[in-house]
């Protein structure tokens, strides 16, 4: 079983939908989580970054911790079609501080 | 933008050849990875580095090698590349303590 499970879509929604991305993991050592989008033939680029458990929101997006259900979400409101990517959750624990484990990655198509 | 290069970012090449791909940052960040990804797949880290003279294998075995001489610099090496090698190489760098990974733009790699 890997360690970072990410749901694998693809996912396509309509523009101005509410779109949720969604991982979970069994490694309880994880502290930190970051999002990260990819368009397509270009590397990752960092969305969002949280510390333990709770909410941060950035502008249309934001990132939910769960870390008693080891389950972590990014919500995108309002979507527009630049936000068509892939999508790929990334956590790490304090003991390997700068080495992530990422999911697979989840590619959302935003239509217009 | 990060500022992190990787060159080529194409390179098409046959049967038994050597081949270095290289990744620079001017940021000054301690660590570096190298990242393996075929298209529509998951990252899997196979090479990353703490620091000048420091390098360690990653998760998915590989036969490229690479070396940290400088902490700008931190380029991989195929002695002998193999259609088996084909695939996007993509490089990050990371700064102390920081879990977030800033990106390059990837080399895609086509062995004939």
């Amino acid at each position: 079983q890997k360690e970072v499970e990410q749901d694998p879509g693809p996912l396509s929604v309509p523009e101005g939908a509410i779109v949720s991305l969604n991982c979970t993991y069994s490694n309880s050592a994880f502290q930190y989580f970051m999002w990260y989008r990819q368009y397509s033939r270009k590397g990752p680029e960092l969305l969002m970054y949280t510390y333990s458990s709770g909410n941060k929101e950035d502008g249309r997006f934001t990132a939910q911790v769960d870390k008693s259900s080891k389950y972590i979400s990014l919500f995108i409101r309002d979507s527009q079609p630049s936000d068509s990517a892939t999508y790929l959750c990334a956590m790490s624990g304090q003991r390997e501080a700068g080495k992530s484990t990422f999911g697979d990655g989840t590619t959302l198509t935003v239509k217009p | 933008e990060a500022d992190i290069y990787q060159t080529p970012r194409y390179l098409v090449i046959g049967t038994g050849k050597k081949i270095t791909l290289e990744c620079s940052q001017t940021m000054g960040h301690d660590k570096m990875y190298w990242y393996q990804q075929d298209p529509g797949m998951e990252l899997h880290l196979i090479h990353y580095s703490y620091g000048v003279n420091s390098t360690e294998k990653g998760d998915l075995s590989s036969e490229s090698t690479v070396s940290r001489i400088r902490t700008e610099h931190f380029p991989l090496t195929l002695e002998s590349a193999r259609p088996s090698h084909t695939s996007q190489y993509l490089c990050a760098s990371s700064l102390g303590r920081a879990e977030t990974q800033y990106f390059g733009p990837g080399t895609r790699l086509l062995v004939l």
